[in-house]
Formats: structure tokens, C-alpha cells, sequence
């Protein structure tokens, strides 16, 4: 079974200023990652995903993400966040191993809501 | 219309009504589902389908009975809900059943029981 935690339900910040949301997986088996958005009122957009390769992934909007395997995490990080950048953050993973019980079943966490400040 | 669609936005019923949910994906993809996203709760994953057959039901009350007639078309239709039942229900489509397919989703209809 896998399982995602984000560490934080709610992270405020000012606008311009950098910020972190951390997820953290656990895992039998290889896996793959990604960040989704969702607005108020809204449903869930894809920011970006892992699959293999490069563990710095880049997505939309100006977000990364980098995928450590060792500490089983894939934080999402913006350099310089916009009023527009409030929103509930979802980490979710999905099992990359064809045949496996949770294969293409995504395991999404608790969700972090951003707000960002004037 | 684009994207994935779902109707209605809203829906208020009591516990002994029928009423049914529509999702529509136009997308052409492959695979659709239903989650349930309640407050305070990840998002839960009730049923899967890939090429119009079932392929993952989460443990999900009978009262909710889902219905795949094609790829773009899934329905949920509820009986008997009960109050805990209360939640955002999103629909997703992706172009294969495999986890390293992106989920497109719907913009949800937010379900209250009284």
C-alpha cells in the first residue's frame, strides 16, 4: 500500500517571496509523482509530475519539484509566488509497476492550502 | 465544450431521493473515474473504469452505483444517501489506465444530503 503525507495543512505567505510545500510517500515499489492545483470552485489541474529521469522536474507557472529517493520525498518549490498562486497543493502517487495491486490508482495527500498575502 | 464536463454543479436531495451524476470527458481518452472529496479527508477514489469496464471498485456503498455506456460518458447514480454522504465529487479521465497517465478533472459536483 502506499500512502503520502503533506506535512503542511496551511502555509502562508507574502506575495514575491519563495516558498516550499513538502510531501513525503511511502512505498513498496517504484513510483511515480505528481502535484495537482485546484482553485476555489475548481477541479484539480496537473502542476507536474515524475516519472523517471531527471529528479528535478519543472511545471507549470513557474513551479519545480525534485523527487529524493532516499528520503522519499518530492517537495514543490516557487522561487517568487503571485496573489494568483492561492489554492489547495495535492501531492499524489501512483504505482509504476504494471500488474501491481495499485497500479494506475492514484494516492493523493491531505492537500496544503497556500495563501498568498498582499 | 472542452476538457471534462460535469453536471449538475450543485445538488441538494434528501435521503430517500434517486438522482444521478453526469460526467463527460472530450478528451478522447480512455479511462474515467469518480472520487469523492470531503472536508478535512484526502481525496478518495471510488471506482475506476478503462475501455467502458469496471476495473476498481474502493469499497464503496452500495447506495452509489456507477454506469460506463462509453469511453466519454460516466454516471453515478445515488440512492438512500446519507448525510456523511455530503461532499465535492469529481470526475477524471486519462488516456490510459496506467498510473503514469495524467487524470484530467472535471470541475465537480458539490453534493449536499439533508
Amino acid at each position: 500500500a502506499q500512502s503520502v503525507t503533506q506535512l503542511d495543512s496551511q502555509v502562508p505567505v507574502f506575495e514575491e517571496a519563495p516558498v516550499e510545500l513538502r510531501c513525503n510517500y511511502s512505498s513498496s515499489v517504484s513510483v511515480y509523482l505528481f502535484w495537482y492545483v485546484q482553485y476555489p470552485n475548481q477541479g484539480l489541474q496537473l502542476l507536474l509530475k515524475y516519472l523517471s529521469g531527471s529528479t528535478l522536474v519543472k511545471g507549470i507557472n513557474g513551479f519545480e519539484a525534485e523527487f529524493n529517493k532516499s528520503q522519499t520525498s518530492f517537495h514543490l518549490r516557487k522561487p517568487s509566488v503571485h496573489i494568483s498562486d492561492t489554492a489547495e497543493y495535492f501531492c499524489a502517487v501512483s504505482d509504476s509497476n504494471a500488474g501491481g495491486t495499485s497500479y494506475g490508482k492514484l494516492t493523493f495527500g491531505q492537500g496544503t492550502i497556500l495563501t498568498v498575502h498582499p | 465544450e472542452t476538457g471534462v464536463t460535469q453536471t449538475p454543479r450543485h445538488l441538494v436531495m434528501g435521503m430517500t431521493n434517486k438522482k444521478s451524476l453526469k460526467c463527460e470527458q472530450h478528451l478522447g481518452h480512455n479511462a474515467m473515474y469518480w472520487y469523492k472529496q470531503s472536508a478535512k479527508k484526502p481525496l478518495e477514489l471510488m471506482f475506476v473504469y478503462n475501455f467502458k469496464e469496471q476495473t476498481e471498485n474502493n469499497s464503496v456503498p452500495s447506495r452509489f452505483s456507477p454506469e460506463c455506456p462509453n469511453s466519454s460518458h460516466l454516471f453515478l447514480h445515488l440512492h438512500t444517501l446519507q448525510p456523511e454522504d455530503s461532499a465535492l465529487y469529481l470526475c477524471a479521465s486519462s488516456q490510459g489506465g496506467g498510473g503514469r497517465y495524467e487524470q484530467y478533472f472535471g470541475p465537480g459536483t458539490r453534493l449536499t444530503v439533508t
